[in-house]
């Protein structure tokens, strides 16, 4: 069955530096989603990207996140700057097409540790 | 704005017993989905099952069922005939008609003893 694949498994990185994670969707799906969950709390949703724009963001992603699609199979999340606060685990997820009765598939996580 | 609450941080179940996981949400919309999610120790989240608003009769997936309860607000998770495999975090999530956005609970991490 086929996967969301996300890398690196674990990054470490010193504070205000920039960190780039990568997602590969799952390759029909048109709908890609980036999560977090901060140690201890909820996953939140941080932004939903579809055809090449941003579809939907949260208060959570605020200038110092990005989001881009470089080429036919990955997804990336941009942190410009990163700060103690930003260490979680983030996930990526696709769905086929959007709709809200979808179930968005999710790879494993990486988990990101600010130093 | 909508919430999604799991009262359980932690629940055990004997192998082939049957457990009820717990899941309440508030939300002023009309048409929405449930979810619920199973998070193995170090791997992705895996759809386990979905219900629609609309629909009154209350999901199932083989071993898997829930308690659809509207009114209340309620959406309760039951794992029947209850295997080691099972053990996992599992998370409840609501989305809203419109939105692409999955909004979690915080989890209920399922033990299954032999």
């Amino acid at each position: 069955e086929p996967e969301v694949t996300q890398t690196p498994s674990h990054q470490v990185t010193q504070m205000g530096q920039e960190v780039i994670l990568r997602c590969v969707p799952i390759s029909n799906h048109l709908y890609f989603y980036w999560y977090r969950q901060i140690l201890g709390q909820k996953v939140e949703f941080l932004v939903s990207f579809y055809n090449n724009e941003i579809s939907e963001k949260s208060e959570i992603f605020d200038d110092q996140f990005s989001v881009e699609r470089p080429d036919g199979s990955n997804f990336t999340l941009k942190i410009r700057s990163t700060k103690l606060e930003d260490s979680a685990m983030y996930f990526c997820a696709s769905s086929e097409d959007g709709q809200a009765s979808q179930p968005q598939h999710f790879g494993d996580g990486t988990r990101l540790s600010i130093l | 704005a909508q919430t999604v609450t799991q009262s359980q941080p932690e629940m055990s179940v004997q192998e082939a017993e049957t457990v009820t996981l717990s899941c309440t949400y508030d939300t002023s919309e009309s048409d929405y989905y449930l979810f619920w999610y199973k998070q193995p120790p170090s791997r992705q989240m895996i759809l386990v099952i979905r219900q629609e608003a609309y629909k009154q009769q209350n999901a199932t997936e083989n071993r898997f069922s829930v308690n659809f309860q509207k009114a209340a607000k309620s959406f309760s998770l039951k794992i029947s005939d209850s295997q080691l495999g099972d053990a996992a975090m599992y998370f409840c999530a609501y989305n809203r008609g419109g939105s692409e956005k999955l909004v979690f609970g915080k989890g209920t991490k399922l033990t299954v003893n032999p």
